[in-house]
């Protein structure tokens, strides 16, 4: 079985400044995939970024990027220059061999102007 | 290209009746998992299909039900209807049967049982 850890229930952060989400995860799986969603109020949720076990290099995507530290177990998400419009629940997700997403409990984040 | 499209949007039932819920995956999608999200147990995988074929299903009872199509629409049915139910159903689609596929979801159906 997989588990995620999100210790951030709730974050603040400043318009137009960096954020870091902690993500770290469990699994016995040498291959698996990690995600990033976002879910605005309106619940729908958003893909952000994917990063797979075996590569090398940090995932990007626009203003995010994934630190992935595997070693430590770690999937951090950094979100750059923060807009009004990223306020919402951020979830890290892993998929391994039993292909469902198994989701953390989620960080709320607010952007104050 | 139109995303995932779930129906309908809200839905109010009543404890004893049975629900079913659609999904209509991103066009050229083969794959379609739901997931049950409430305030006190967050996300919670249901079910994963893939051409047809169930192929996964996480740990709910046997009122919860699917099936998907030869088009790779997708339907999720709750039958009994009970308070607990009352949740926010999510469903995701992907191109491939791979794990390190990107899965996309849509803006999910609200059920409220009374």
């Amino acid at each position: 079985a997989q588990k995620i850890t999100q210790t951030q229930p709730g974050m603040f952060v400043q318009e137009k400044e960096a954020v870091t989400l902690d993500c770290t995860y469990d699994t016995s799986d040498q291959s698996y995939g990690l995600f990033w969603y976002k879910q605005p109020s309106s619940g729908e949720m958003i893909f952000l970024i994917y990063q797979g076990s075996y590569d090398e290099q940090n995932a990007t995507e626009g203003r995010y990027s994934l630190n992935f530290q595997k070693a430590r177990k770690s999937a951090n998400l950094v979100i750059s220059a923060s807009q009004l419009g990223d306020s919402a629940m951020y979830f890290c997700a892993i998929r391994a061999n039993d292909y469902k997403l198994s989701f953390g409990a989620g960080t709320t984040v607010t952007v104050r102007a | 290209k139109a995303g995932v499209t779930q129906t309908p949007r809200y839905l109010i039932k009543t404890r004893g009746q049975q629900v079913t819920l659609s999904c209509s995956p991103i066009s050229g999608h083969r794959s379609v998992s739901w997931y049950q999200q409430t305030p006190g147990q967050g996300l919670q995988f249901l079910f994963e299909y893939f051409s047809e074929t169930q192929r996964n299903k996480g740990n709910f009872p046997g009122r919860f039900s699917g099936r998907q199509f030869s088009n790779s629409r997708s339907e999720m049915n709750v039958s009994t209807l009970e308070l607990g139910d009352s949740a926010l159903y999510l469903c995701a689609s992907s191109l491939r049967d791979s794990k390190n596929e990107k899965l996309f979801f849509g803006s999910g159906t609200q059920l409220s049982v009374l």
